[in-house]
């Protein structure tokens, strides 16, 4: 069965540093998604991305985030400089369509990448 | 605003069946999701609902009120995997994201 992937399963850096979490979509996907999930809290909306634009971001995402499709398959969010708080659980999703409804419109998740900011 | 509202915890008896509710506040609606999410990892797809009524699939069951926004996951003959959180979310119509509620921890005791 497809499924989504993430690269690096676990992440510690520096505060200040660079990072680039890695995701494979689901190869039919079209919509690509990040969330976040600070332990013990809910999920978060960050971006939604569609036809190597983004469609929907919110009020997270800000100057220090971005997403990139660099080619057929990755699908890549940068953090600039990263702060302790952006230590969290981040999960990639990829769905067959966003806005058009039905079940097609489901987001399947990846396994998320743990990102330890010292 | 968005709002979603669910249970923080219950507890129930394996074998046994137990109801989860949410009930939410949002500008738009484009359909209801639930998922599953164990401790330390993804969520998972459960169900997904944006008509009224009931949609049955094996031990789980999710339901929804548009006109009440409400809807809950019912899950049967419960079994010890079956702890974990289960998370209400929705899309709104206008915006093309997921909006989850903080998620239900459910704990099953033999």
């Amino acid at each position: 069965e497809p499924e989504v992937t993430q690269t690096p399963s676990h992440q510690v850096t520096q505060m200040g540093q660079e990072v680039i979490l890695r995701c494979v979509p689901i190869s039919n996907h079209l919509y690509f998604y990040w969330y976040r999930q600070i332990l013990g809290q809910k999920v978060e909306f960050l971006v939604s991305f569609y036809n190597n634009e983004i469609s929907e971001k919110s009020e997270i995402f800000d100057d220090q985030f971005s997403v990139e499709r660099p080619d057929g398959s990755n699908f890549t969010l940068k953090i600039r400089s990263t702060k302790l708080e952006d230590s969290a659980m981040y999960f990639c999703a990829s769905s067959v369509r966003g806005l058009a409804g039905g079940l097609a419109d489901t987001q399947y998740f990846g396994p998320g990448t743990r990102l330890t900011v010292l | 605003g968005q709002n979603i509202d669910q249970p923080t915890e219950m507890t129930a008896t394996e074998g046994a069946i137990v109801q989860i509710n949410c009930t939410y506040q949002t500008s738009g609606f484009n359909g209801l999701f639930w998922y599953q999410q164990h401790a330390g990892e993804a969520p998972t797809f459960l169900s997904y609902n944006v008509l009224d009524g009931l949609e049955e699939k094996g031990r789980f069951s999710s339901f929804l009120s548009r006109s009440k926004g409400y809807s809950y996951l019912l899950l049967k003959e419960l079994q010890m995997k079956d702890s974990a959180s289960y998370l209400c979310a929705v899309r709104d119509r206008r915006d093309d994201k997921i909006i989850f509620g903080k998620g239900t921890r459910l704990h099953i005791l033999p």
